[in-house]
């Protein structure tokens, strides 16, 4: 069966450093992969999507990744802040493109 | 630009109770999105509308759970009666296109508690 694999872990960071997350699929083909930030008591806010034939995709301090022949995704955040604090998820789309599924997610929390 | 509406915000009902959350989506977005996402996972698709027709409903209980749109805007869900298992965040969503490819805005959830 399909799975999206996100490390349940919380990752902690030093402010000023990079943090990377990662996002493992199985039996996928996704045509693109999306990530969005999920604040506590709050709903997931888009941040990028990336095509598969798109090796890397960048917005402001964000920084994506496919890799197809993997089955991941990275994602990094460079010169973390303390407002970078919050949970990020991946998302793929499963039968045809019309479905996404989203994995759990990883925490990050960024150390002032 | 508003946001997606949701309300309540929290909702808690004893066991066998009915509950009904409402959505009001992003003006003249055609598809409409109703997700669970129980505590520690990421959310879970119940059910997608274009305009006032479903689309996709396959992962939504229908013995218990129903959904409508009327008038291709607004959204209910409903859970009648309510089990323990049902305790989550039911998160709305809207896109202006159909693909899942397309950027979904989602509201801020209404926390349901089952007891």
């Amino acid at each position: 069966s399909q799975k999206i694999e996100q490390n349940s872990e919380a990752l902690n960071i030093q402010e000023g450093k990079t943090a990377t997350l990662t996002c493992n699929y199985t039996n996928y083909s996704p045509a693109y992969l999306q990530w969005y930030r999920q604040d506590p008591g709050r709903g997931p806010v888009f941040l990028l999507l990336i095509r598969e034939n798109e090796k890397e995709k960048r917005k402001e301090r964000l920084k994506v990744t496919f890799d197809t022949t993997l089955k991941q995704s990275l994602f990094h955040i460079t010169a973390s802040q303390p407002a970078d604090s919050a949970t990020y998820l991946c998302a793929l789309p499963l039968y045809g493109n019309n479905r996404l599924a989203f994995g759990k997610g990883n925490q990050v929390v960024v150390i002032p | 630009e508003a946001g997606v509406a949701q309300s309540p915000r929290y909702k808690i009902i004893e066991k066998r109770q009915s509950v009904a959350f409402w959505c009001n989506p992003i003006s003249g977005h055609a598809t409409l999105y109703w997700y669970q996402q129980i505590l520690g996972q990421g959310p879970k698709l119940l059910i997608q509308f274009q305009n006032n027709g479903v689309v996709d409903d396959s992962q939504l209980p229908k013995d218990r759970f129903s959904a409508e749109r009327l008038k291709g805007v607004d959204s209910t869900l409903k859970i009648q009666p309510a089990k323990l298992e049902d305790s989550a965040v039911y998160l709305c969503a809207s896109s202006s296109g159909t693909g899942a490819y397309n950027e979904q805005f989602f509201g801020p959830g209404t926390r349901l508690t089952v007891l």
